[in-house]
């Protein structure tokens, strides 16, 4: 079974500062990986995805995540924060099944 | 250039009564997963479908919940006499084929439960 594991509940920051929210996961299969932000009253948006190939994947409004195979690691950043990131953001994993496995959530807080 | 529709976008409902939950697929778009999200947690698998098939309902709870998706029309996650747990926020998804990488999103269904 696989396991998502986003380390900090809430993340407190301000505007203009760097950003880095933590994902871990387990899985004993090679897996794809996905970052999902999901503003207030709103449904999932996909801000990038591993699937393959360069361990550095950029995505949307200026974030990026880094792949890492021996820490099993997601983790997503941005390198100057704005007032409209503040929302939740959600690591997810697929391992070519039927679903995604997605970790608790990461709410960005953005404060000026 | 509609996406995945969600419809209601909240619903509240006392406990024994049904809900049902709508979700009409992105256009061409045949395969179509439902998710809960409890207060305070990630988003939880629990059924996927293709037209008129169930594929994997592995995270459905065995009784009271029921999720189809028919020829014509949209799918529909049925839950029959709902509890205050049953109180969550349900999303749908939809994807023109079977995998995860291009997933598109409603903005879900908030059911209440008093």
């Amino acid at each position: 079974a696989q396991s998502v594991t986003q380390l900090d509940s809430q993340v407190p920051v301000f505007e203009e500062a760097p950003v880095e929210l933590r994902c871990n996961y387990s899985s004993s299969v090679s897996v794809y990986l996905f970052w999902y932000v999901q503003y207030p009253n709103q449904g999932l948006q996909l801000l990038l995805k591993y699937l393959s190939g360069s361990t550095l994947v950029k995505g949307i409004n200026g974030f990026e995540a880094e792949f890492n195979k021996s820490q099993t690691s997601f983790h997503l950043r941005k390198p100057s924060v704005h007032i409209s990131d503040t929302a939740e953001y959600f690591c997810a994993v697929d391992n070519a099944g039927n679903m995604l496995t997605f970790g608790g959530g990461t709410r960005l807080m953005v404060k000026p | 250039n509609a996406g995945v529709m969600q419809n209601p976008r909240h619903l509240v409902r006392r406990r024994g009564q049904e809900a049902r939950l709508r979700c009409s697929p992105v256009k061409g778009h045949s395969h179509v997963y439902w998710y809960r999200q409890l207060p305070e947690e990630g988003l939880k698998f629990m059924v996927y479908l293709q037209k008129e098939n169930i594929i994997d309902e592995s995270g459905m709870p065995k009784e009271r919940f029921s999720a189809e998706f028919p020829k014509e029309g949209p799918s529909i996650l049925r839950i029959q006499q709902v509890v205050r747990g049953d109180s969550a926020a349900y999303f749908c998804a939809s994807s023109p084929g079977a995998n995860n990488e291009k997933l598109f999103f409603g903005s879900g269904t908030q059911l209440s439960v008093l």
